[in-house]
């Protein structure tokens, strides 16, 4: 079972350019989320989604963009990366109960010079 | 808001020494507060939830509890593997985490 599967493991860029990351599950969850994790700061929710078709800001969505065009994908882009994106980014799925837990990936090391 | 605040930041113990770590939080209803472990260059694993004050989750070493503003993470008897960073998490609503900031465990042999 492959789980969330993150590409890529990791990404430098220069200010100003572009990327997409991409998160994939096998689960046939719902709900997909976008977090960063910095030193300090703990997880930090960018974006979600509670269903093919739909996504919704966290509480850090600025600077981001994402979609959900297939249940099992969910894109995180940055149009114009900023050194304050510096990030690991995990991707996260769930069933989407009250009670179900979030799933994990491994995480995208992204460093923007 | 609702907040979550996860002491000590770090803790180092010797292999088999007992210790607690703490999650406190404020919440308007809690809908379950879970615990995960993450280990370096990993995402965070889920260990438990618990839904309501009194409640006890146990997995090999670890136990869980939950009062109604604190969990607390019993860790006994640990050993070097148990080394990874704990972290505590309150439902917001039906779909969102709120995270604490964790804490670095280390158990040394």
């Amino acid at each position: 079972n492959a789980g969330v599967t993150q590409t890529p493991k990791f990404r430098v860029l220069k200010t100003g350019q572009s990327m997409t990351l991409l998160c994939a599950q096998d689960m046939n969850h719902e709900y997909m989320y976008w977090y960063r994790q910095d030193p300090g700061m703990g997880l930090r929710l960018i974006h979600y989604s509670v269903g093919e078709g739909t996504t919704a800001k966290g509480e850090v969505p600025d600077g981001y963009n994402v979609s959900r065009l297939k249940k099992q994908n969910f894109l995180l882009g940055l149009e114009s990366a900023a050194p304050s994106q510096t990030s690991v980014y995990f991707c996260a799925s769930s069933y989407g109960r009250v009670d179900s837990p979030l799933h994990f990936g491994n995480g995208t090391r992204l460093t923007v010079t | 808001e609702d907040q979550v605040t996860q002491s000590p930041e770090a803790l180092r113990l010797q292999e088999g020494e007992s210790s607690s770590l703490n999650c406190s939080y404020t919440v308007s209803g809690l809908r379950g507060l879970f615990w995960y472990r993450q280990d370096p260059g990993k995402g965070p694993e889920f260990l438990f939830t618990l839904y309501s004050a009194g409640e006890e989750k146990e997995k090999e070493r670890l136990k869980a509890t939950l009062t109604k503003k604190e969990s607390f993470l019993h860790i006994t008897a640990p050993k070097p593997e148990d080394s990874a960073t704990y972290l505590c998490a309150v439902k917001q609503g039906a779909q969102k985490l709120v995270f604490g900031q964790g804490t670095r465990l280390t158990i040394n042999p």
